[in-house]
C-alpha cells in the first residue's frame, strides 16, 4: 500500500459548478477525515468517518458540502455551486483510529474556483 | 476543548544551528500531540508523537520533542539545522483520534 491517494490533484473551475474529489485511504484504516488548508494557514477540520458512518461535521462546512464513504472504503467530497472563497486545497487522511494513532495524509487537491 | 497555539510564525536559523519550534496546547483531557512537515509541494509527514509513554519523544531526521505538562508546552528542537529541514512544520493535538486539531504552523528557514 502506497499511502493515501486523493484525485484530482488539481481542479480549476468555474463560479457556480460542482466539483467532486476522491480519496483512497489507506486500506486496513477505518478512519477517514477531510481537511480543508488555506495560504498560510493550519488544514482546518471537515468532516470525518468511522466505516461508513459519518461521525462529525465542522460548523465551517456549509449546506454546500457533502461527504461519502459508501462501504467504508473510498470517500467523496462534493462542493455545490462553488464559490471563490471555497478555493484551497482539500487534504484527507486516514487513521485506525483510537488514542494515540496519529493520521496519514495525501497530497491533497488543489480547488481554484475563477 | 482542544487547541494549539504555534509561538512563532516564522524561524530562521543557520545550517548547523540548533532549531527550536514553539508549541503550547491547551486539552481538557490527556491529550496525544504531534509535529508534522509539510514540504513546499508535498504532503504533511509525521515527524514524531506523543503518547504519555515517554516525555522526551525521538522522531525522524533527528527532530524530537518534550512533553511537558506543568507548561502546557510540547516543543520541536534539533541539534543541528540541515539545508533539507526547510518546510512549514505543524504542531496538533488530537483526544482519541476523533479529531486533529492543527496550529497555524511555523515556517522554518535555513540559511546556508
Amino acid at each position: 500500500d502506497t499511502g493515501v491517494s486523493q484525485d484530482p490533484r488539481h481542479k480549476i473551475t468555474k463560479r457556480g459548478q460542482n466539483v467532486t474529489f476522491r480519496c483512497d485511504p489507506i486500506s486496513e484504516h477505518n478512519r477517514l477525515y477531510w481537511y480543508r488548508q488555506t495560504l498560510g494557514q493550519g488544514p482546518e477540520f471537515l468532516t470525518y468517518f468511522q466505516n461508513e458512518a459519518q461521525l462529525e461535521k465542522s460548523r465551517l462546512l456549509s449546506d454546500r458540502f457533502s461527504a461519502e464513504r459508501p462501504k467504508g472504503s473510498f470517500s467523496t467530497l462534493e462542493i455545490q455551486r462553488t464559490e471563490q472563497g471555497d478555493s484551497a486545497m482539500y487534504l484527507c487522511a486516514s487513521s485506525l483510529g483510537g488514542r494515540d494513532t496519529e493520521a496519514f495524509f495525501g497530497q491533497g487537491t488543489r480547488l481554484t474556483v475563477v | 476543548a482542544q487547541s494549539v497555539t504555534q509561538l512563532d510564525s516564522h524561524v530562521s536559523v543557520s545550517e548547523g544551528t540548533p532549531v527550536l519550534l514553539r508549541c503550547n496546547y491547551s486539552s481538557s483531557y490527556s491529550p496525544s500531540l504531534f509535529w508534522y512537515v509539510q514540504h513546499p509541494n508535498k504532503g504533511l509527514q509525521l515527524l514524531l508523537k506523543y503518547t504519555s509513554a515517554a516525555t522526551l519523544v525521538k522522531g525522524i531526521n533527528g527532530f524530537e520533542a518534550e512533553f511537558k505538562k506543568s507548561e502546557t508546552s510540547f516543543h520541536l528542537t534539533k541539534p543541528s539545522a540541515h539545508m533539507s529541514d526547510a518546510a512549514e512544520y505543524f504542531c496538533v493535538v488530537s483526544r482519541d483520534g476523533n479529531q486533529f486539531y492543527f496550529g497555524t504552523g511555523t515556517s522554518l528557514t535555513v540559511i546556508p
